[in-house]
């Protein structure tokens, strides 16, 4: 069964610096791994999506790598700014079927 | 920007009564999905819905749901008879495809369901 497991749970930083969270998986044989914010009480936001075949995609101010032989991603956030707080969801698809497969998240906090 | 819509935002109802969550898929979009998060836990997948039929569904989904697209635009979700554990919030999305490892799945607000 797939399990996804992101750390840190939660991560304060003073605005400017540069972060990384992480997310790994305990099955490698995945189509995607797409990355998503979520603000309190809301949807979830599509940030960075990597197919199985890609090592890394960026968007703006992320990058986001994956390391599928490992069960490895990180979201990497440069320059991060208040605007940035919020919980970061990693999940994963499985070649078997298309559901999605969550990570718990980490809390993301910038403080100005 | 093409979004998914959810309606309503927020539903309060009395545990055993029936509740219909509504959502509007983006409209190009061929697979349709329902997701919930009880509060301080993770997303869960419920069901996935193409070619008006279930593709797949998890364990929660058991036969006091059902989900039905009755027309071009709209899908639902019910749940027959409500139990207090049902309170979460309910996430509908949608993708454009499925057998391709760029399918994306774009999702909607939520609609808070709290079972009193």
């Amino acid at each position: 069964k797939q399990e996804v497991t992101q750390i840190p749970a939660a991560l304060s930083v003073p605005e400017g610096e540069n972060l990384v969270l992480n997310c790994s998986f305990t099955d490698s044989a995945i189509y995607n791994l797409q990355w998503f914010r979520q603000d309190p009480g809301k949807g979830l936001t599509s940030l960075l999506l990597i197919q199985s075949s890609q090592r890394e995609q960026t968007s703006g101010r992320l990058n986001a790598s994956l390391d599928k032989s490992s069960g490895r991603s990180t979201l990497y956030i440069a320059a991060s700014q208040p605007g940035d707080s919020a919980t970061y969801l990693c999940a994963v698809r499985l070649y078997a079927g298309n559901k999605l497969v969550f990570g718990a998240g980490t809390i993301l906090r910038v403080k100005s | 920007e093409p979004e998914v819509t959810q309606t309503p935002s927020h539903q309060v109802t009395q545990m055993g009564q029936e509740v219909i969550l509504r959502c509007v898929p983006i409209s190009n979009h061929l697979y349709f999905y329902w997701y919930r998060q009880i509060l301080g836990q993770k997303v869960e997948f419920l069901v996935s819905f193409y070619n008006n039929e279930i593709s797949e569904k998890s364990e929660i989904f058991d036969d006091q749901f059902s989900v039905e697209r009755p027309d071009g635009s709209n899908f639902t979700l019910k749940i027959r008879s409500t139990k207090l554990e049902d309170s979460a919030m309910y996430f509908c999305a949608s993708s454009p495809r499925m057998a391709v490892s760029y399918n994306e799945q774009f999702f909607g607000p939520g609609t808070r369901l709290t079972v009193l």
